[in-house]
């Protein structure tokens, strides 16, 4: 299984509706995740950190983390034509000889129908 | 507060060439990572500075290189460029580096091609 895995997409939303994005991950990866957020021709930007089971809402996002399950999900809720993006997941990675660094999911290509 | 500033944008090399990114990053933030992007892997993580030290590496040969400054500024070099190193590379800086639940804030990237 790889580290960080997101389905590609793209997945299309309807103006208003709730996109939902999920993540799920590797035990190579450790409890700490971040969801960004990448335009066309652009750097990621941080939306989410999460660090500990459960939820937390941050305007219109909401990050969800399952430790038992392995997975992570972002919720938006009242989507713009602006939330259309491709979304990182990326968490914590370790290996036998240390530290990884972030590792990144491939990403999920939102787009969100006016 | 300026963001992390990278340069230069875009770059054109041949095979066998060498080249060197630049990467300046947040005022205040200590740690500087490096980033590979391409279509089909993702990014990637190359390796994390730390007061001028290399304190993680990612899963990249050797050609790939880099060193921190006392400024925290970071140059990133790849030697005997292939072809598969045509990407953008992103750099992100952040206050402690990602292990202290520090997010990472990205530059605008150097997208590199190789000919």
């Amino acid at each position: 299984q790889k580290e960080v895995e997101q389905n590609s997409g793209p997945l299309s939303v309807p103006e208003g509706a709730i996109a939902s994005l999920n993540c799920t991950y590797s035990d190579r990866v450790s409890q700490s995740f971040f969801w960004y957020r990448q335009y066309s021709g652009k750097s990621p930007e941080l939306i989410m950190s999460i660090y500990s089971n459960g939820d937390k809402e941050d305007g219109r996002f909401t990050a969800q983390l399952n430790k038992a399950s392995q997975y992570v999900s972002l919720l938006i809720r009242d989507s713009q034509p602006s939330d259309s993006a491709t979304y990182l997941c990326a968490g914590e990675g370790y290996s036998g000889g240390g530290a990884d660094g972030l590792t990144f999911g491939k990403g999920t290509h939102l787009i969100i129908q006016p | 507060k300026a963001g992390v500033t990278q340069t230069p944008r875009y770059l054109i090399k041949t095979r066998g060439q060498q080249v060197t990114l630049s990467c300046s990053p947040i005022s205040g933030h200590r740690s500087v990572s490096w980033y590979q992007q391409t279509p089909g892997q993702g990014l990637q993580f190359l390796f994390e500075y730390f007061s001028e030290t290399q304190r993680n590496k990612g899963n990249f040969p050797g050609r790939f290189s880099g060193r921190q400054f006392s400024n925290s500024r970071s140059e990133m070099n790849v030697s005997t460029l292939e072809l598969g190193d045509s990407a953008l590379y992103l750099c992100a800086s952040s206050r402690q580096g990602w292990q202290q639940n520090s997010p990472l804030h990205f530059g605008n990237g150097t997208r590199l091609t190789v000919t």
